[in-house]
């Protein structure tokens, strides 16, 4: 079964300053990544996949992500932070081989930007 | 304007009671979820279907029951078996439910047990 731990619960960190939030995953077969983001209240919404080819995934609203499969990270990086990101982002994986789509989610990294 | 709605977007029940959340999509998608998060805890799935008039349980069904009559609907009832149903509560839909197939959220519902 596969398993997804986040590594930070919170980041503070300082509008336009970078930012790089944690995810490691563990599985026995193939994977395919994803990140959430959540803002107060809301549903979650896609801000980018890893499916299979580059292993720098760029997503909507300046972030990217690196694939990294031999140290089994896939962790979330933005050069420069705005106020609005503030929110909780989530890492999930399904595993390839599967019968459906499971997604396993960790347990969340809150974000808060700071003036 | 295609979407996952999902209704009441607040809920307040008493122990003791079944309530039903509701939760439509007009994406044409054959594959739904219904998910629970708690904070500190990220989504645990509670049903999901990928196909009308069949579902399966995920990991934490106990308490819970769905039905999938039609193609966009998915209500998900939260019995009075469920010991603590206190949680925000999220629908998913993909297309087709495959490991490579995008789920898009509905915006929850906050369910509180009084």
């Amino acid at each position: 079964a596969q398993s997804v731990t986040q590594l930070d619960s919170q980041v503070p960190v300082f509008e336009e300053a970078p930012v790089e939030l944690r995810c490691n995953y563990s599985s026995s077969v193939s994977v395919y990544l994803f990140w959430y983001v959540q803002y107060p209240n809301q549903g979650l919404q896609l801000l980018l996949k890893y499916l299979s080819g580059s292993t720098l995934v760029k997503g909507i609203n300046g972030f990217e992500a690196e694939f990294n499969k031999s140290q089994t990270s896939f962790h979330l990086r933005k050069p420069s932070v705005h106020i609005s990101d503030t929110a909780e982002y989530f890492c999930a994986v399904i595993a390839g081989g599967t019968s459906y789509g499971k997604l396993t989610f960790g347990q969340g990294t809150i974000l808060t930007v700071h003036p | 304007d295609g979407g996952i709605t999902q209704s009441p977007k607040y809920l307040f029940r008493k122990e003791g009671q079944n309530v039903t959340l509701s939760c439509e999509q007009n994406l044409n998608h054959d594959a739904m979820y219904w998910y629970r998060q708690d904070p500190g805890q990220g989504l645990r799935l509670i049903y999901y279907s990928q196909i009308v008039n069949d579902f399966q349980k995920g990991d934490i069904a106990e308490g819970y029951s769905v039905s999938r009559e039609k193609k966009e609907s998915f209500p998900l009832t939260v019995t009075s078996a469920q010991k603590n149903p206190t949680a925000f509560y999220l629908c998913a839909s993909s297309s087709r439910g495959g490991f490579t197939d995008t789920q898009y959220f509905g915006p929850g519902t906050r369910l509180t047990v009084l």
